[in-house]
């Protein structure tokens, strides 16, 4: 069964500072891994998707990294902004029968100090 | 072309009352998914369903909670007799196809149950 765990769970920097979120995952098999914003009372943006048979995405001041056979991916966010405040999601879709299926960690929560 | 709209934002009910979380997913999307967020837990999966058809409905409590996506009109997650472990965000995404590489996300219905 896949599992996803995110650390840390809360993160507060200030402005303008460079940060790494970190999500790892059990089982290695995976058919793509995708970062999620969620801003509080809202629904899901999508970040970044990184195929399996990827090693990073980039968009603007994020960067994905996948390393899929150490269950591990990072999110890199270069001078954070107070827009960015926000709960940063990871997904997985395991390879196999139920490939539709996402599953979750329980998110970091940014906070970006003016 | 709109995004995925759920209906309605917030939904409160008394114990034992009955829940109907509405999803119309994107303009020729013809795949559902729904997603429950418990409190400080990830979103989870519940089930998956194309036009007239459950595909997929193994994370779906056994008792009390049902879904449909008829030909016409929205898909709709109920919840017959309502807990209060039931108070959660809800989330319908949508996709064209079930290899889509991205689930499209709705803004939730956050559910409260006194």
């Amino acid at each position: 069964k896949q599992e996803v765990t995110q650390i840390p769970a809360a993160l507060s920097v200030p402005e303008g500072e460079n940060l790494v979120l970190n999500c790892s995952f059990t089982d290695s098999a995976i058919y793509n891994l995708q970062w999620f914003r969620q801003d509080p009372g809202k629904g899901l943006t999508s970040l970044l998707l990184i195929q399996s048979s990827q090693r990073e995405q980039t968009s603007g001041r994020l960067n994905a990294s996948l390393d899929k056979s150490s269950g591990r991916s990072t999110l890199y966010i270069a001078a954070s902004q107070p827009g960015d405040s926000a709960t940063y999601l990871c997904a997985v879709r395991t390879s196999g029968g139920s490939n539709y299926k996402l599953t979750f960690g329980k998110g970091t929560l940014l906070t970006v100090n003016p | 072309n709109a995004g995925v709209m759920q209906n309605p934002r917030h939904l409160v009910r008394r114990r034992g009352q009955e829940a109907r979380l509405r999803c119309s997913p994107m303009k020729g999307h013809s795949h559902v998914y729904w997603y429950r967020q418990l409190p400080e837990e990830g979103l989870k999966f519940m089930v998956y369903l194309q036009k007239e058809n459950i595909i997929d409905e193994s994370g779906m409590p056994k008792e009390r909670f049902s879904a449909e996506f008829p030909k016409e009109g929205p898909s709709i997650l109920r919840i017959q007799q309502v807990v209060r472990g039931d108070s959660a965000a809800y989330f319908c995404a949508s996709s064209p196809a079930v290899f889509q590489e991205t689930q499209y996300f709705g803004p939730g219905t956050r559910l409260l149950v006194l």
